[in-house]
């Protein structure tokens, strides 16, 4: 089984849609989990953390069940803007802990 | 608002040669990481530096690569002897203490010949 798992898509959805990505992961003792956005050939930028009671930032809503290893993103009234790439990422346990990347869900948002 | 730097953007080398890909961390950020890319693939995990030492690797990292705080700015990654499969995005990312998130520098495009 793959350490982070994701639907690459792509998922193609007109302006103004409402888009929800998932993503699984394996290791039960992960610590800390996100989603980054990455535009082609760009780096990894942060999105947002994500905690158990959920959390929203402006039209971004992620969830975390760790009952399901599950972690989702919701994207409402999609803008052009946010056609990118979706990272899943989960940090593993310890001080210096490396993050563990999904390979990502790409989205496309048309007129 | 700071951010990590790399340098150069863009490496072209011939295999076998060494190469140095250059990295600014944010200033106050202790934790350093590098990751690579290859294209078309996700971000893998090569190495995370704290306190002046290795703190894990991968197996990735083997013994063609190194890294090194040379000064109290700088944090480098050394590929000895390069070979094709080489050839990726290399990210640099640091982390505050205390902190969770990790921030990516812009990328050395390493390409070799």
């Amino acid at each position: 089984r793959k350490e982070v798992e994701q639907d690459p898509g792509p998922f193609n959805v007109p302006e103004g849609a409402t888009v929800a990505f998932n993503c699984t992961y394996s290791n039960s003792a992960s610590q800390s989990f996100f989603w980054y956005r990455q535009d082609c050939r760009k780096e990894p930028k942060l999105l947002m953390s994500v905690y158990s009671s959920g959390n929203e930032d402006g039209r971004f809503t992620a969830q975390l069940n760790r009952a399901s290893q599950y972690i989702s993103l919701l994207i409402r009234d999609s803008k052009l803007s946010d056609s990118a790439t979706y990272l899943c990422v989960v940090r593993s346990t310890g001080t210096a802990s490396k993050l563990t990347f999904g390979t990502g869900t790409r989205l496309q948002v048309t007129l | 608002e700071p951010e990590v730097t790399q340098t150069p953007s863009h490496q072209v080398t011939q295999m076998g040669q060494e190469v140095i890909l250059r990295c600014v961390p944010i200033s106050n950020h202790l934790y350093f990481y590098w990751y690579r890319q290859i294209l078309g693939q996700k971000v893998e995990f090569l190495v995370s530096f704290y306190n002046n030492e290795i703190s894990e690797k991968s197996e990735i990292f083997d013994d063609q690569f190194s890294v090194e705080r040379p000064d109290g700015s700088n944090f480098t990654l050394k590929i000895r002897s390069t070979k094709l499969e080489d050839s990726a995005m290399y990210f640099c990312a640091s982390r505050a203490s205390g902190g969770d998130e990790q921030y990516f520098g812009p990328g050395t495009r390493l390409t070799v010949t």
